[in-house]
């Protein structure tokens, strides 16, 4: 069974760090891209990163662009996403997701709430 | 960066009625060589993560009931629930995958009359 889990959310001050981490199981991961996706409290969703299956490629918007890096390690099946320079805009439940043909979110995590809050 | 936009921002709809819910890309997502639209629909019911409907504009995924139907080509799109049930409840979303930033449109919101 495909499992996502996500960690590492909390509430930080404006212009702290944060690293979340998603942890996989249940199918190969070093064999999929894999993104993030973060949703702001009754909001929409809205895609922030993606990366290759080897880690060496990544897209993200342009909205967290030098602020976020994606990153993954396929040795112990987890993505992460540090976060740094954060801004109250950047509160939102963050999910990982499983892409797959071309960016299709076909398994998702419950997600983990990030609040950016003094 | 591709904008989506859907109509209408919530709907209400009575039981074993059709719902419709329209998707509109600022640019194509059709791509010729394969003559595929990149786009998808999610549902995402309260407190629950999305869940992949359909792909490709038309691609009904493994286990999404068949009164779940999607259509269009271009720029514009529909998605279709033939009977809407109670547990059609949700917040509907479309995506485009067709450029590297892959953009969702606001949501639908969709209650039952």
């Amino acid at each position: 069974e495909v499992q996502l889990v996500e960690s590492g959310g909390g509430l930080v001050q404006p212009g702290g760090s944060l690293r979340l981490s998603c942890a996989a199981s249940g199918f190969t991961f070093s064999s999929y891209w894999m993104t993030w996706v973060r949703q702001a409290p009754g909001k929409g969703l809205e895609w922030v990163a993606n990366i290759n299956v080897d880690g060496n490629v990544n897209y993200s918007v342009d909205s967290v662009k030098g602020r976020f890096t994606i990153s993954r390690d396929n040795a112990k099946n987890s993505l992460d996403l540090q976060m740094n320079s954060l801004r109250g805009e950047d509160t939102a439940v963050y999910y990982c997701a499983r892409h797959y043909s071309n960016g299709l979110l076909d398994y998702w995590g419950q997600g983990t709430l990030v609040t950016v809050s003094s | 960066d591709i904008v989506m936009t859907q109509s209408p921002d919530s709907l209400t709809v009575s039981l074993g009625e059709r719902a419709t819910i329209n998707c509109k890309s600022s640019q194509s997502i059709l791509y010729s060589s394969n003559n595929k639209n990149y786009l998808a629909w999610y549902q995402q019911k309260p407190g629950q993560p999305p869940k992949l409907l359909i792909s490709w504009a038309s691609t009904r995924e493994s286990g999404v009931p068949d009164r779940f139907s999607g259509s269009g080509s271009g720029t514009d799109f529909t998605l279709t629930i033939s009977s809407l049930q109670t547990e059609d409840v949700a917040v509907y979303y479309c995506q485009q995958y067709y450029t590297t930033l892959h953009t969702f449109g606001q949501g639908t919101k969709l209650e039952i009359k």
